[in-house]
């Protein structure tokens, strides 16, 4: 079965980093383009990155654009966010959601599975 | 980038009683590409509806979405006890800006 677990979260200094990962079974990763989505507590979704199968394709949300960076190894069927200059509004559960790719190439779809999350904490 | 309203904010309700959630976008989603999806306290979203209208694997037929444009639905016909949850639509037809809605908590009245 699909599964998406998470790690890499804890507690962070504003301006601090973070590296999230991502480990992916039960299906063909290199088939998927897969993203990051995060939650703020007690708030709604936040979409904040996405790659596609084969990293040819990257996107970031304006909120983490230059900061953060998205990439994944398919050998390891990993997925990776780097987080730097961290903010007290980066603090959140971060999902890794899986999506087919769609046309024109490039182009993202759906979320069809997720995993439980990781939290990240930004506070001094 | 497209923003999403969905209303109300929480619908109150009693189970085996119908359930109605919109989504409204600024704009007009391209080939209706867009999702709605489920989740619950302490747990990851589930997707629910892909493409305004087809059901995801294994959700019940008690789900169902309609709508193309910028006005778009998602009913659950008869309330049972575990759909008591927060229902957020997401467009994807303009990516790379894929936007969520702020969410709609369906209650137990």
């Amino acid at each position: 079965q699909v599964q998406l677990v998470e790690s890499g979260g804890g507690l962070v200094k504003p301006g601090g980093s973070l590296r999230l990962s991502c480990a992916a079974s039960g299906f063909t990763f290199s088939d998927y383009y897969m993203s990051w989505i995060r939650q703020a507590p007690g708030k709604g979704l936040e979409w904040v990155s996405y790659i596609s199968s084969s990293s040819s394709y990257t996107n970031y949300a304006d909120s983490v654009k230059g900061r953060f960076t998205i990439s994944r190894d398919n050998a390891k069927n990993s997925l990776y966010l780097q987080m730097n200059s961290l903010r007290a509004e980066d603090t959140a559960v971060y999902y890794c959601a899986r999506a087919r790719p769609r046309p024109p190439p490039g182009a993202m779809s759906h979320f069809d599975y997720w995993g439980q999350g990781t939290l990240v904490t930004v506070s001094s | 980038e497209i923003v999403l309203t969905q209303s109300p904010g929480t619908l109150s309700l009693s189970p085996g009683e119908r359930a109605t959630l919109s989504c409204r976008a600024s704009q007009s989603v391209s080939s209706s590409y867009l999702a709605w999806y489920q989740q619950k306290p302490g747990q990851a979203p589930r997707l629910l509806i892909y493409g305004a209208s087809s059901r995801a694997t294994g959700i019940p037929d008690r789900f169902s979405g309609s709508g193309s444009g910028t006005d778009f639905t998602l009913t659950i016909s008869r309330l049972e006890p575990e759909d008591f949850a927060v229902y957020y639509c997401q467009q994807y037809g303009s990516s790379p800006r894929l936007t969520f809605g702020g969410g709609t908590k369906v209650e137990i009245k």
